[in-house]
């Protein structure tokens, strides 16, 4: 079956530090990769979708690219605000099986010091 | 404004007893979905609804069932609640299986 790998569970940085979050995928076909954002309290949320159409997905100030040789699509960002301490998902939905499906990572937990 | 709604936010139940926690969408979403969020292990599917009374089963239905009789509205019942089922579980609904909207969550503490 389809899995997403997300190898950091933490992450610490400092304000204005460059960000870069691994995560790997196995699938047997094309997936549609995601990236949800979680903050304390919350449920995750939207950050970045990206499709075997558009291989980079930006958003408030995020990047991932989404390289099928390799089958990663890892998140960066340049200048991290202590505003972006949350948890981190990669995720993939299974275009192939019609199901829906979304498989998450484990999350990668981002802590951003003043 | 998109929204899924979640209620209750808190709930404390004895082991044993029944649990019934509710989730709302007002996107007109046809795909609505249950997880169950523990530490360390990420979100866990537990149902998926493809529209009313069409559910299947995720990754960890063990335990559960759902009621889905309206569009936007998705249940999922605890029948006989295990300590174990002590959860935060995330309802979300998208349309055309696409992107997943989630709701605040429920934290589920079964004593």
């Amino acid at each position: 079956g389809d899995s997403v790998t997300q190898k950091q569970g933490q992450v610490t940085l400092s304000e204005d530090d460059f960000l870069f979050i691994n995560c790997t995928y196995s699938t047997t076909t094309y997936p549609t990769l995601f990236w949800y954002v979680q903050y304390p309290g919350q449920g995750p949320q939207l950050l970045l979708k990206v499709t075997t159409a558009n291989n980079k997905g930006i958003s408030r100030g995020f990047e991932a690219t989404y390289d099928k040789g390799t089958t990663s699509f890892h998140l960066q960002k340049a200048s991290v605000q202590e505003s972006d301490s949350a948890v981190y998902f990669c995720a993939l939905v299974d275009r192939g099986t019609n199901t829906g499906k979304l498989t998450f990572g484990d999350g990668t937990v981002l802590t951003v010091k003043p | 404004d998109m929204k899924v709604t979640q209620m209750p936010r808190y709930l404390i139940k004895r082991m044993g007893e029944n649990v019934l926690l509710e989730c709302g969408q007002d996107m007109s979403h046809e795909t609505m979905y249950w997880y169950r969020q523990d530490p360390g292990l990420g979100l866990q599917l537990i149902y998926i609804s493809y529209d009313v009374d069409s559910n299947s089963e995720g990754d960890i239905p063990k335990g559960y069932r759902v009621s889905r009789k309206k569009r936007e509205h998705f249940s999922l019942i605890l029948d006989s609640a295990k300590t174990n089922q002590t959860s935060v579980y995330f309802c979300a609904s998208s349309l055309y299986q696409d992107t997943q909207y989630f709701g605040p969550g429920t934290r589920l503490l079964v004593l």
